[in-house]
């Protein structure tokens, strides 16, 4: 199974702040490597998909990155509705698999 | 309106069995992979299982491997957890998601999830 590792596991910012998060692959997933937002007691939300594919309707700060194992979130001037947990998951092979995901919080 | 919307959660024993349902609406369901994704109580997010559009291949986690089924009707847009065998730590919210395309491109439309309690 290809473990997913994301860090920071939790990180505080400012509104405007720009943040990334990390997620490394326990081995090369090509690419196939998606993004999603969730909030407390709601569904989780594509953002990205495809490493660097925005999701329709998802506001241009947020941006991915990565190759190989190695892979970024990077959200730009932070909005009040963009702290949440956000999760990477590679979509390489079966069994899918998830980061543990960062928790994005207020400073 | 594309959605998909699960029903079936509850409390039982362990040991015993709960059929989960997801009712797909807004979208050509019968074209699109489906999956199962849990979380338990303030815990992180575990994919469970995944059917074809055609229903031709299916995996399952290691986790629940021999002990849940995943199957769907396309003519009734409905997808289908049974969950046999349960245990302790097959507390959790499930989740209905369906893939974007091929499962490669990650998983676009989710339900709000039904709560499953496996409790004595």
């Amino acid at each position: 199974d290809i473990r997913m590792t994301q860090s920071p596991s939790s990180v505080s910012a400012s509104v405007g702040d720009t943040v990334t998060i990390t997620c490394r692959a326990s081995q090369g997933i090509t690419n196939w490597l998606a993004w999603y937002q969730q909030k407390p007691g709601k569904a989780p939300k594509l953002l990205i998909y495809a490493t660097a594919t925005l999701e329709s309707g998802v506001p241009s700060r947020f941006s991915g990155s990565g190759s190989g194992t190695d892979y970024t979130l990077t959200i730009s001037r932070l909005q009040p509705e963009d702290f949440a947990t956000y999760y990477c998951q590679q979509a390489y092979s079966f069994p899918l698999t998830f980061g543990q995901g960062t928790r994005l919080e207020i400073k | 309106e594309v959605q998909v919307v699960e029903s079936g959660g509850g409390l039982v024993q362990p040991g015993g069995s709960l059929r989960l349902s997801c009712a797909a609406s807004g979208f050509g369901f019968s074209n699109y992979d489906m999956n199962w994704v849990r979380q338990a109580p303030g815990k992180g997010l575990e994919w469970v299982s995944y059917i074809s559009s055609s229903t031709s291949t299916m995996y399952y986690a290691d986790s629940v491997k021999g002990r849940f089924t995943i199957s769907r009707d396309n003519v009734k847009n409905s997808l289908y957890l049974q969950m046999n065998s349960l245990r302790d730590e097959d507390t959790a919210v499930y989740y209905c998601a369906k893939g974007r395309g091929a499962f490669h491109y990650g998983m676009d439309v989710w339900g709000q999830g039904t709560a499953v309690t496996v409790s004595s």
